[in-house]
């Protein structure tokens, strides 16, 4: 099974300020890590797929990067409703598996 | 438009069976390369992978979990359904039904069940 580590587990920071979340894996997924948004009380949505590809609808100032064991997401700037929680997914081998998540908290 | 809707009880006795259903509209078990599949989070935590169908019945479960579930669809009502046994206490969780076709991510989700389990 693909471990997938997040980190920080938390991270504070303004409105306008530049947001770096990690994800590591345990073993190559190649580039078949997503990253979702989770806000309280809704389900996660699909912000970035395949490591740097944003899903339909996703601001440009979300992006991914990163292949093999080691991806970042960033948000360029952030947004008042950026404040959340956020995962990565690898679908490179069964069983799926998702890190423990990121919260995205205003400082 | 697609959607997922999950059912099911909200509450579970400890050791009972859960049985959750997912019935969806704008898209068919029946077309090749489309999937659903479960995701549980407990309170406060982190998502986790339980088990998912394909439309050529390929299954896939969590292997800490295998011992404990079943997932099965039934094409022609437009519902997956999901059953997993000897619930305790720790199993409480929402529950969401996803979509995801072959070679992609889970793109749509239902808005997901809180079940407790609890005598």
């Amino acid at each position: 099974e693909i471990v997938l580590t997040q980190s920080p587990a938390t991270l504070s920071l303004s409105p306008g300020e530049r947001a770096t979340l990690s994800c590591r894996a345990s073993q190559s997924v190649s580039n078949y890590l997503a990253w979702y948004q989770q806000k309280p009380g809704q389900a996660p949505r699909l912000l970035i797929y395949d490591a740097s590809n944003r899903a339909t609808g996703i601001p440009a100032r979300f992006s991914g990067s990163g292949s093999g064991t080691d991806f970042t997401l960033t948000i360029s700037s952030l947004e008042p409703e950026d404040f959340a929680s956020y995962y990565c997914h690898q679908r490179s081998n069964w069983p799926l598996t998702f890190g423990g998540g990121t919260k995205v908290e205003i400082k | 438009q697609i959607t997922l809707k999950e059912s099911g009880p909200t509450l579970v006795k400890p050791t009972q069976t859960l049985t959750l259903t997912c019935t969806f509209t704008g898209i068919s078990l029946i077309n090749r390369a489309v999937g659903v599949g479960w995701i549980r989070q407990p309170p406060g935590k982190a998502l986790e992978w339980l088990a998912f169908i394909y439309w050529d019945d390929e299954k896939h479960y969590s292997p800490s979990l295998q011992s404990r579930l079943t997932i099965t669809k039934d094409a022609s009502k437009n519902q997956v359904v999901l059953t997993m046994a000897n619930m305790e206490p720790v199993d409480t969780a929402t529950f969401y039904c996803a979509h995801r076709r072959s070679n992609a991510n889970f793109d749509y989700w239902g808005r997901g069940t809180l079940v407790t389990v609890s005598s």
